[in-house]
C-alpha cells in the first residue's frame, strides 16, 4: 500500500494564477479530508468527502477555493485566483470508518 | 464546539530526559483522543490513541492516559532520543463524522 499520495510536493506560483492540488486516497477508504497547515492557524479542516460526496465545506476560506472528488481514487483542491496568504502546506487524509486516518506528505504551496 | 489546547512550545531537552507535553480538550459526547507526530517535511503519523476514559495509549516508549475527570491526555516519555525531535499534535475526534480537531502543535528538539 503506497499510502495517501499527494502531488505536487512543492508548488510555487504567482499571485492570480490557478493552482490545483491532487490527492489519491488509500484504496478502500471511503472518507477523504483536506487540511491546511500554517504557522498562524495550525491545522484547519477545509472540507471532507464521504463516498465521494462533499459533506462539510464550512472550513473552505473563500469562494476562490473549490474541491472535487470525481471518483473514489482521486480528489482535487483548486484555488483560483491564488493569493500570497494562501501559502501553506495542504494535507490530504483518508479514512475507512472509525478513527483510522492516514495522511499524505502534503503539498507546500508558495504564492508570490 | 470541540477544541484542543496544547502546551506551548518549543520544548528543548537533552537526550535521556523525561518528556511531558500537556494536552486538554473540550468536546461533546465521548471523544477519541490521539497524539500525532510530524517529522520535518513529512505528513502526520499516528503515534498513539485512546478511545475511552482511563485507556492508556502507548507506542515507541510514549504514553498518554485518557483522563475524563480532568479532560486531559498528556504525552509522556521516560527517556527521549535525538530521533524524537519533531512536532507533536494532540487531537480528538467525536460526533458521527469523527472529524479530527487538532491542537496547535508542540515543537520538540532533543539535543545530544
Amino acid at each position: 500500500d503506497a499510502g495517501v499520495i499527494q502531488s505536487p510536493r512543492h508548488e510555487v506560483t504567482e499571485m492570480g494564477q490557478e493552482v490545483t492540488l491532487r490527492c489519491k486516497p488509500i484504496s478502500g477508504h471511503n472518507s477523504l479530508f483536506w487540511y491546511r497547515q500554517t504557522m498562524m492557524r495550525g491545522l484547519e479542516l477545509l472540507i471532507y468527502f464521504n463516498n465521494n460526496v462533499p459533506i462539510d465545506d464550512s472550513g473552505m476560506p473563500e469562494d476562490r477555493f473549490s474541491a472535487k472528488m470525481p471518483n473514489a481514487s482521486f480528489s482535487t483542491l483548486k484555488i483560483q485566483p491564488s493569493e500570497p496568504r494562501d501559502s501553506a502546506v495542504y494535507f490530504c487524509a483518508s479514512r475507512t470508518g472509525g478513527d483510522g486516518y492516514t495522511f499524505g506528505s502534503g503539498t507546500r504551496l508558495t504564492v508570490v | 464546539g470541540n477544541s484542543v489546547t496544547q502546551m506551548e512550545g518549543p520544548v528543548t531537552l537533552s537526550e535521556e530526559a523525561f518528556l511531558t507535553i500537556n494536552c486538554t480538550y473540550t468536546a461533546t459526547g465521548y471523544p477519541s483522543l490521539f497524539w500525532y507526530v510530524q517529522y520535518p517535511g513529512e505528513g502526520l503519523q499516528l503515534l498513539l490513541k485512546a478511545t475511552k476514559a482511563d485507556d492508556k495509549g502507548s507506542n515507541k516508549g510514549f504514553e498518554a492516559t485518557y483522563r475524563k475527570e480532568t479532560t486531559s491526555f498528556h504525552l509522556e516519555k521516560g527517556s527521549v532520543q535525538v530521533s524524537d525531535s519533531a512536532v507533536y499534535f494532540c487531537a480528538l475526534s467525536s460526533g458521527s463524522a469523527r472529524q479530527l480537531t487538532f491542537g496547535s502543535g508542540t515543537q520538540l528538539t532533543v539535543l545530544p
